[in-house]
């Protein structure tokens, strides 16, 4: 498909793990990424993984990458109420010739429970 | 250092009119980019400039027009606008651009209501 896609919603309870799942489209995006929107606020990145990997972590952040399936997830453990927010995935897509543009999926609202 | 900076944060306009956002990139920056983001179709790309020139383009009709600076700030015009226009205009970043694959920091947008 054309489409980065992700699943609209997801509810945690605080201090457990979260997992955000995406699939991305092309084979060839170089980059994969994982941006956080607050309300009324532009996008922060969270983290990225670059295509040759297959995990990242970075503090309570874990990517996994299977090129594979095409498929992206970021993991969030112990979960805080303050990670409430939207969470986005974007693909560094060839879109004509050599250029490349970033393709947002839809977002994953994340809402932490107490 | 300081942040992406987007000119004004909220603006009204009716159909017809037109409208120019403004951006100013991280110190040292030479890519941005533009988005536009609205509950129906998500965060779709506009456009891409480096070192004064349009690199990429998104699928938007020719109201939409970009332009970069010799100081990599950037601006975007839309005309004659249509309800349809109403949504956060987000730009980013990066030293390098897309095509390297670099970090693309976000401004906080601005929110354009088209009445």
């Amino acid at each position: 498909g054309e489409d980065v896609e992700q699943s609209l919603f997801l509810s945690v309870r605080e201090g457990d793990s979260s997992v955000i799942n995406c699939t991305y489209t092309d084979s060839s995006s170089t980059y994969l990424y994982w941006y956080k929107q607050e309300p009324g606020a532009g996008l922060q990145l969270l983290t990225y993984i670059f295509s040759n990997m297959d995990m990242k972590q970075d503090q309570r952040l874990t990517v996994l990458l299977n090129k594979k399936d095409k498929h992206l997830s970021l993991r969030i453990a112990d979960t805080q109420t303050g990670d409430s927010a939207i969470y986005f995935c974007a693909e560094n897509r060839v879109s004509s010739g050599s250029a490349r543009q970033l393709t947002f999926g839809s977002g994953t609202q994340l809402t932490v429970l107490p | 250092k300081a942040g992406v900076t987007q000119t004004p944060r909220y603006l009204i306009k009716t159909r017809g009119q037109q409208v120019t956002l403004s951006c100013s990139p991280i110190s040292g920056h030479r890519s941005v980019s533009w988005y536009q983001q609205t509950p129906g179709q998500g965060l779709q790309f506009l456009f891409e400039y480096f070192s004064e020139t349009q690199r990429n383009k998104g699928n938007f009709p020719g109201r939409f027009s970009g332009r970069q600076f010799s100081n990599s700030r950037s601006e975007m015009n839309v005309s004659t606008l249509e309800l349809g226009d109403s949504a956060l205009y987000l730009c980013a970043s990066s030293l390098g651009g897309t095509a390297t694959g670099e970090t693309q920091y976000f401004g906080p947008g601005t929110r354009l209501l088209v009445l």
